[in-house]
């Protein structure tokens, strides 16, 4: 099926740890996105890719870093994870053309524990 | 800069229950308004939305009308049922940005 798919679903770390979550869709969309949940704070977006070669900085962009590898792929990657880190991570993916914004594909998600 | 606004929950209702859960939103422009649907240990799935003012989104048997004179973009069902149950999600995205704003999401539980 299309979509977005992300990996690993569940990870745990130990604090200093790195780490690389994986993210890739098949829809041909220009924008992806990464987004962590956690309780009682909603969705709060980490970094985002408006476009193949491009990445920006999110709402909470400390302690992480994104690989944009071609249209498909957008990595997210904790050089040395905290216990602060431990978190829902998803990926998203949108298709923008001018004006027109046809909404956001996400994926099931990466459940990370940081001990 | 651009907002939206959601009833807390959780919202419990009884099965077959009439559900409405509130959204308002502030925004430069006319931006698109959508609502998403979490289901326990999954991610966000767009359920319907809205691209200009009266556009009403449907889908699954939930609706919402983009109201451009109270800015707001209410979810409404006429009858749910124990699957409904789920974290609903308002979003926003104003014209040519590439960065969705959400509400918080509110927690729905219906009942048998």
């Amino acid at each position: 099926n299309a979509g977005v798919t992300q990996t690993p679903k569940f990870q745990v770390l130990k604090t200093g740890q790195s780490m690389t979550l994986q993210c890739a869709q098949d829809m041909n969309h220009n924008s992806m996105y990464w987004y962590r949940q956690d309780p009682g704070m909603g969705l709060r977006l980490i970094y985002y890719s408006a476009s193949e070669g491009t990445t920006d900085k999110g709402e909470v962009p400390n302690g992480y870093n994104v690989s944009r590898l071609n249209k498909r792929e957008f990595s997210l990657r904790l050089e040395s994870a905290a216990p602060s880190q431990t978190s829902v991570y998803f990926c998203a993916s949108s298709e923008i053309a001018g004006e027109s914004n046809y909404g956001y594909t996400f994926g099931s998600g990466t459940r990370l524990t940081v001990v | 800069g651009d907002s939206v606004t959601q009833m807390e929950g959780p919202v419990t209702l009884s099965e077959e229950a009439f559900l409405t859960i509130n959204c308002t939103y502030t925004a430069t422009g006319y931006p698109s308004l959508f609502w998403y649907v979490q289901y326990p240990g999954e991610g966000l799935q767009l359920l319907l939305k809205a691209t200009k003012a009266d556009d009403k989104g449907s889908n699954k048997g939930f609706e919402a009308t983009y109201r451009k004179e109270t800015t707001s973009f209410h979810l409404e069902k006429g009858s749910v049922q124990v699957s409904d149950s789920a974290v609903y999600f308002c979003a926003l995205a104003s014209g040519g940005s590439y960065i969705p704003t959400f509400g918080r999401g509110t927690s729905l539980i219906v009942h048998p």
